[in-house]
């Protein structure tokens, strides 16, 4: 089945600086990549997602890139704020077939110092 | 527009009793998921309900859990005779179309359960 792998686990950074999150991905079935952002307490919410016939995406200050070849995905942050400070999920999922269901990376918890 | 609503937020049960998790997914939406998140850890994939029906439970433990979204009302995870190892964060997503390529599945605040 699908395995995804998720780095750093943590990742400290001063305000304003970018933030980079990579994962790699085992199935190469997988077409669907979303990216959550979870704070202490509360449940994931969705920030941005990528399909497998796009290869990079831009929403603001965040953007997210695929390489299906290397089955590896990043998101990037820009111009970090200390409001981004939170652990922030990849996650995989084949959209299409029967199974809807996400393969979750373990998480990079992000500090942005002010 | 609501999102998806889930109770209790917080859940202490003692060893043996019975846990009963609640979702209502946002309105519109008629497909479920239920992951489950141990401490310092990602969320995994329990089980995937429409309406009246499970389409895949491959992720759920055989024994003690079981799910159910019925026709009316909210979708409810079951716990029976709960241990220790049992204690998590269990977070209940829904999405309007389940496996298409166009839809997106959105959480709720999730329920914790801490098993004395």
């Amino acid at each position: 089945g699908e395995n995804v792998e998720q780095h750093p686990s943590t990742l400290s950074v001063q305000e304003g600086d970018s933030a980079v999150i990579k994962c790699t991905y085992s199935d190469s079935a997988s077409n669907y990549f979303p990216w959550y952002k979870q704070e202490l307490g509360k449940g994931p919410q969705l920030i941005i997602d990528i399909r497998s016939n796009v290869g990079e995406k831009k929403d603001q200050r965040i953007a997210v890139t695929l390489n299906k070849t290397a089955k590896h995905f990043s998101l990037h942050i820009t111009e970090t704020q200390p409001e981004d400070s939170a652990v922030y999920f990849c996650a995989a999922s084949i959209r299409g077939g029967s199974q809807g269901n996400l393969i979750f990376g373990k998480g990079t918890k992000l500090s942005v110092k002010p | 527009n609501a999102g998806v609503m889930q109770n209790p937020r917080h859940l202490v049960r003692r060893r043996g009793q019975e846990a009963r998790l609640r979702c209502s997914p946002m309105k519109g939406h008629s497909h479920v998921y239920w992951y489950r998140q141990l401490p310092e850890e990602g969320l995994k994939f329990m089980v995937y309900l429409q309406k009246e029906n499970i389409i895949d439970e491959s992720g759920m433990p055989k024994e003690r859990f079981s799910a159910e979204f019925p026709k009316e009302g909210p979708s409810i995870l079951r716990i029976q005779q709960v241990v220790r190892g049992d204690s998590a964060a269990y977070f209940c997503a829904s999405s309007p179309l389940g496996s298409s390529t166009t839809d997106t599945q959105y959480f709720g605040p999730g329920t914790r359960l801490t098993v004395l």
